[in-house]
């Protein structure tokens, strides 16, 4: 089976920097990634790793340790409009099923 | 445009009436998907289809069929609904080799009494 573990919820303040930790227990792993969903909306892709290390895009990077089952998600030069939920997810060597974790609301204040 | 679409939006229903919600995609994508989302549980897998006539199941299939006749279509079928199926439902789509990049639908909110 898979378990995925985030926060349920952080708080930041415009202009900081969250991280959003992401770990993972998977029989079977080919790869991690990150969505976006803002309330109301569907949720909309933000970002993939499949090695180990850092991807960066514009103020979203995302990091994955597969020995440690470990990713996050840091988000740069906060603005109003990250205020959203970001939704870890992995997906399975064996066939295409994707297991989606419970999701971290980050609000985003003045 | 490149979309999603899923119908109906909104839906009432009473337990046991069958129904469907249906799911198109332009964008001559491989992969379709159904999830529901549930407070506190996030997203959850209910079917996945590789290509026409391919199709399995997520991580909870329980009360739901699906069918591929045709790469734009995957509908959802609730045979005899149960409000323990009440929920929001997105459809999305893929290309078969970056299943990790999901274009979803806009969403189904169901309400089964």
């Amino acid at each position: 089976g898979q378990n995925i573990d985030q926060p349920t919820e952080m708080t930041a303040t415009e202009g900081a920097i969250v991280q959003i930790n992401c770990t993972y227990q998977t029989s079977g792993f080919n790869g991690l990634f990150w969505y976006q969903q803002h309330a109301g909306e569907a949720p909309t892709f933000l970002s993939y790793n499949v090695l180990d290390g850092l991807e960066e895009k514009g103020r979203f990077s995302s990091f994955l340790s597969r020995s440690k089952g470990y990713s996050y998600l840091l988000l740069k030069e906060l603005q109003m409009k990250d205020s959203a939920s970001y939704l870890c997810a992995v997906i399975k060597a064996a066939g295409n099923k994707l297991t989606f974790g419970g999701g971290t609301r980050v609000l985003v204040k003045p | 445009e490149a979309q999603v679409t899923q119908n109906p939006r909104y839906l009432i229903t009473v337990t046991g009436k069958k129904l469907t919600v249906t799911c198109s995609q332009n964008m001559n994508h491989e992969y379709m998907s159904w999830y529901r989302q549930d407070p506190g549980l996030g997203l959850r897998q209910i079917y996945y289809s590789m290509n026409v006539e391919v199709t399995d199941k997520g991580d909870v299939p329980e009360g739901y069929k699906v069918s591929r006749k045709e790469k734009r279509n995957f509908p959802l079928i609730l045979e005899s609904p149960s409000p323990n199926q009440t929920s929001l439902y997105f459809c999305a789509s893929s290309l078969s080799d970056r299943v990790y990049e999901q274009y979803f639908g806009p969403g189904t909110r169901l309400t089964v009494t």
